[in-house]
């Protein structure tokens, strides 16, 4: 597609769930990132790939939040045993390398009851 | 480590009346900024972005900006301001020395145009 695709566009989880989020980046964008939004506020960095290098996983909240990327595709966010502060936007966003600006896709508005 | 700052959480202007969003900056390499816009249920949009060259930049949606080094700024501006820019706005910094580091978000600054 053209754009950064997010799956899915909302999910709603009981407390203790894991959950799995999906980014499928710009085709030839070798940088990806997570982050989180919550309501009314601004972007919190969580995890950024960038071609084979190892994640820069310093903004990640806690031990129960995981990602991965396999080559410079698909990516997937993993929260496992949701608290209701995870709830949030949580947004992808790809670029190319250098100068190029970030795109990002519309996220995933994740609910935990 | 880079940072940003965008010092009004909002800004209200009458529609037709010129509008300024605040962003200031520090970074240890050269900066490359950034300006996205946010509608509501949406991503971030890009806007425009300085990278090298004329300190004055022009993006989409009539928005421009303007770089200034010695006050490590880089505020958004538009001449007249339309109902469908309210939005939340938020300004970014990358180090542009080193291709490794982050895009650096500030909190966003939300903007009201009133008809």
């Amino acid at each position: 597609g053209a754009g950064v695709s997010q799956s899915p566009s909302n999910k709603v989880t009981e407390k203790g769930k894991d959950v799995e989020l999906r980014c499928d980046p710009i085709s030839g964008h070798t940088a990806l990132y997570w982050y989180r939004q919550r309501l009314g506020q601004g972007l919190e960095f969580l995890i950024y790939f960038q071609g084979n290098s190892a994640p820069d996983k310093s903004g990640l909240p806690s031990d129960r939040f995981s990602a991965e990327r396999t080559g410079e595709s698909v990516s997937t966010l993993t929260i496992q045993r949701t608290q209701q502060e995870d709830s949030a936007v949580y947004l992808c966003a790809s670029s190319l390398q250098g100068i190029s600006p970030l795109h990002f896709g519309n996220g995933t508005r994740l609910t935990v009851t | 480590a880079q940072s940003v700052a965008q010092p009004e959480d909002q800004v209200n202007v009458a529609e037709g009346n010129p509008l300024t969003v605040k962003c200031t900056y520090s970074v240890s390499g050269n900066p490359y900024l950034f300006w996205y816009v946010q509608y509501p249920n949406r991503g971030l949009q890009f806007l425009l972005k300085y990278i090298t060259g004329d300190n004055l930049v022009k993006g989409s949606y009539g928005f421009e900006a303007e770089f200034n080094k010695s006050q490590t700024s880089f505020h958004l501006k538009k001449p007249s301001a339309l109902v469908s820019d309210s939005a939340l706005y938020f300004c970014a910094v990358r180090d542009g020395d080193n291709y490794g580091q982050n895009f650096v978000f500030g909190p966003g600054t939300r903007l009201s145009v009133l008809p």
